[in-house]
């Protein structure tokens, strides 16, 4: 079954400081990986797209590496603004034929002023 | 504007009663995804349209649950005899193509609270 592990479940940093957020991920065979962000009471939105031969991608502050050998991601968010306070999914697609791709629950990011 | 609309935003209603929630997907886009998300959790994936037909609905968790999408445009979500634990915010998403990773540009949801 494919499934999307994110981890922390829940952070809570500093406003300007750094922060990793994790993904694994067991959808084979594998398309692609999305991050997307989601604002309370917003739908998510796309940050960043890795497919198999990218290691890393930077959106601004927002950088996500790819291990598609041991199947993990991360995302990693630069000098922290309060606005970054969101949750952050990811999401992988396979190739298998399915038009469906598998999220993963979200880490929930609070930044403090 | 060009993004993907739904209404109504917050819909509350008693157990038992039906519900219709609607989509307007942007404009061009083929495939239309409905989703289910309840607090804390990721979207749930309910059934994906590609043009007027439901490709999958394999997402949909009993009969009660159906939707259309009758001119490959706006879709409605419709629930029968709504439950309790159907409370959830209902997510729309429209892409092109739809194929495998396409990005998928999200609605804001509507929020459906049971009573």
């Amino acid at each position: 079954k494919n499934q999307v592990e994110q981890s922390p479940q829940s952070l809570i940093i500093l406003e300007g400081k750094n922060c990793t957020l994790q993904c694994n991920y067991t959808v084979s065979p594998f398309s692609n990986l999305r991050w997307y962000k989601q604002d309370t009471g917003r739908g998510p939105v796309s940050l960043t797209i890795m497919t198999f031969s990218e290691n890393t991608k930077s959106n601004g502050r927002y950088t996500a590496t790819l291990d598609a050998d041991t199947k993990q991601s991360s995302l990693h968010i630069t000098a922290s603004q309060l606005s970054d306070s969101a949750s952050y999914i990811c999401v992988v697609s396979g190739t298998g034929g399915s038009y469906i791709p598998t999220f993963g629950r979200g880490t929930s990011l609070i930044v403090h002023p | 504007g060009a993004g993907v609309s739904q209404t109504p935003s917050n819909k509350v209603t008693e157990k038992g009663k039906y519900v219709e929630l609607r989509c307007d997907p942007i404009s061009g886009h083929t495939a239309l995804y409905w989703y289910r998300q309840s607090l804390g959790q990721g979207p749930e994936f309910l059934i994906y349209f590609q043009g007027t037909g439901a490709a999958d609905d394999s997402g949909l968790p009993n009969d009660r649950f159906f939707a259309v999408r009758p001119e490959g445009s706006v879709s409605t979500l419709k629930i029968q005899r709504t439950e309790r634990g159907d409370s959830a915010v209902y997510l729309c998403a429209s892409s092109l193509p739809g194929l495998a990773g396409d990005e998928q540009f999200f609605g804001p949801g509507t929020r459906l609270t049971v009573l």
